[in-house]
């Protein structure tokens, strides 16, 4: 079986561009949750997505980010305007069960914004 | 939502050491992961483990859930162990998971 497949696993940017980034959970998983790690820290919460649906987004910036996690396809994670700020490993994970459940985390992917 | 401690915050051991890593809660919690994150930064599930025991090859779990803490056995550590252990449990609703501060271990040879 397929784990978490994120990508890409490296993002460059200069600010004020758009990054996106992209989520495929583990298949039959349809809870998705994305975390970002800032250097030398760890990992924190930032939104949890059923399919269609966002349940808990207290963990995500107010402006410029957003996530979603459509019928088909893989979940996305959007930056708009990235400052360098924004430099982190976002990592995305799935569950496959509602109530608390294991998590399964994907590679992550590493945004460099210059 | 929930605190995690984590203990110690570094540790380096020669390799072959055994070691014990701690983790400690702010309030009672019924379920736990523990992760590896390798020197590339890939983050690797080791345990699932709500309470009790559980062994995989060199490393080991337990959880006591009612104290609020759980601990994690390196055995036999090897090179390969080093990078940074994160415990991580739910906080709130929805499957919110709080990380713990790490510990980073390195192991020389």
């Amino acid at each position: 079986n397929a784990g978490v497949m994120q990508n890409p696993r490296h993002l460059v940017r200069r600010r004020g561009q758009e990054a996106r980034l992209r989520c495929s959970p583990v298949k039959g998983h349809s809870h998705v949750y994305w975390y970002r790690q800032l250097p030398e820290e760890g990992l924190k919460f930032m939104v949890y997505l059923q399919k269609e649906n966002i349940i808990d987004e207290s963990g995500m910036p107010k402006e410029r980010f957003s996530a979603e996690f459509p019928k088909e396809g893989p979940s996305i994670l959007r930056i708009q305007q990235v400052v360098r700020g924004d430099s982190a490993a976002y990592f995305c994970a799935s569950s496959r069960l509602a109530s608390y459940n294991e998590q399964f985390f994907g590679p992550g992917t590493r945004l460099t914004v210059l | 939502g929930i605190q995690v401690e984590q203990s110690p915050p570094d540790l380096i051991l020669q390799e072959g050491a055994n070691s014990t890593l701690r983790c400690n809660f702010s309030d009672s919690v019924n379920n736990l992961q523990w992760f590896h994150q390798n020197p590339w930064g890939q983050l690797i599930n080791l345990f699932y483990i709500p309470s009790g025991t559980k062994q995989n090859g060199r490393l080991s779990a337990t959880t006591v859930a009612t104290e609020r803490y759980s601990l994690l056995y390196i055995s036999s550590s090897q090179t390969t162990d080093s990078g940074v252990y994160f415990c991580a449990g739910p906080s709130g609703g929805y499957q919110k998971v709080t990380f713990g501060t790490g510990t980073k271990l390195q192991v020389i040879p």
